[in-house]
């Protein structure tokens, strides 16, 4: 069965500290790892795909990187908007179709 | 562009109870996805749309829950009758076609209460 852990499941840095948030996972036949964003309220926001060990990719203060068990978002110099819950979910081919698993997620505070 | 489009956005029920949501897909994607968001968790698959054929209701537990996709583009979920544990947030994302070349966009759900 595929699974997912994120941690920590919340962390609270001051504005400009920078931080990684973790993702642990064990998939059968992982083709992708997405991230996501989440507002409370809303749906989940598009980040980033990686697909192979070593790949990184950054989107303004956030980098995400893989590897073969684990990946792990990067954030430089956070921003109070910077705060949200950050879903990890990796792509598997589960019962033979697309599938995402989405980890609990890591809910980022950022205080002024 | 117009994003994913989900109504109600929210709705209180008693238990055994029917329910209905609506989901209207970006145009033109192919895939439509159902996922299921209880507090503190993160989404789970209910079921996946390949235009209005089923890819994947591995997840949906069929003795309840219901799903269509009509002429391939807007979906309904029903629950009939729901329990107190269907109470969750219940998202609809789509995708031009299925598989991680290409990502999912959300709609913003619908939050379901089961008294």
């Amino acid at each position: 069965e595929d699974q997912v852990t994120q941690s920590p499941e919340a962390l609270r840095l001051q504005e400009g500290e920078s931080s990684s948030l973790n993702c642990s996972y064990t998939v059968s036949g992982l083709r992708g790892l997405f991230w996501y964003r989440q507002d409370p309220g809303k749906g989940p926001e598009f980040l980033f795909t990686l697909y192979s060990a070593g790949e990184e990719k950054e989107k303004e203060r956030l980098k995400a990187t893989l590897t073969k068990k684990e990946s792990f978002l990067h954030i430089t110099a956070p921003k109070p908007e910077d705060s949200a819950t950050y879903l990890c979910a990796p792509e598997g081919t589960g019962a033979g179709s697309y599938q995402l698993t989405f980890g609990k997620g890591t809910k980022l505070s950022v205080i002024p | 562009e117009a994003g994913v489009a989900q109504s109600p956005r929210y709705k209180i029920i008693e238990k055994r109870q029917s329910v209905a949501f609506w989901c209207n897909p970006i145009s033109g994607h192919a895939t439509l996805y159902w996922y299921q968001q209880i507090l503190g968790q993160g989404p789970k698959l209910l079921i996946q749309f390949q235009n209005n054929g089923v890819v994947d209701d591995s997840q949906l537990p069929k003795d309840r829950f219901s799903a269509e996709r009509l002429k391939g583009v807007d979906s309904t979920l029903k629950i009939q009758p729901a329990k107190l544990e269907d109470s969750a947030v219940y998202l609809c994302a789509s995708s031009l076609v299925g598989g991680s070349s290409y990502e999912q966009y959300f709609g913003p759900g619908t939050r379901l209460t089961v008294t």
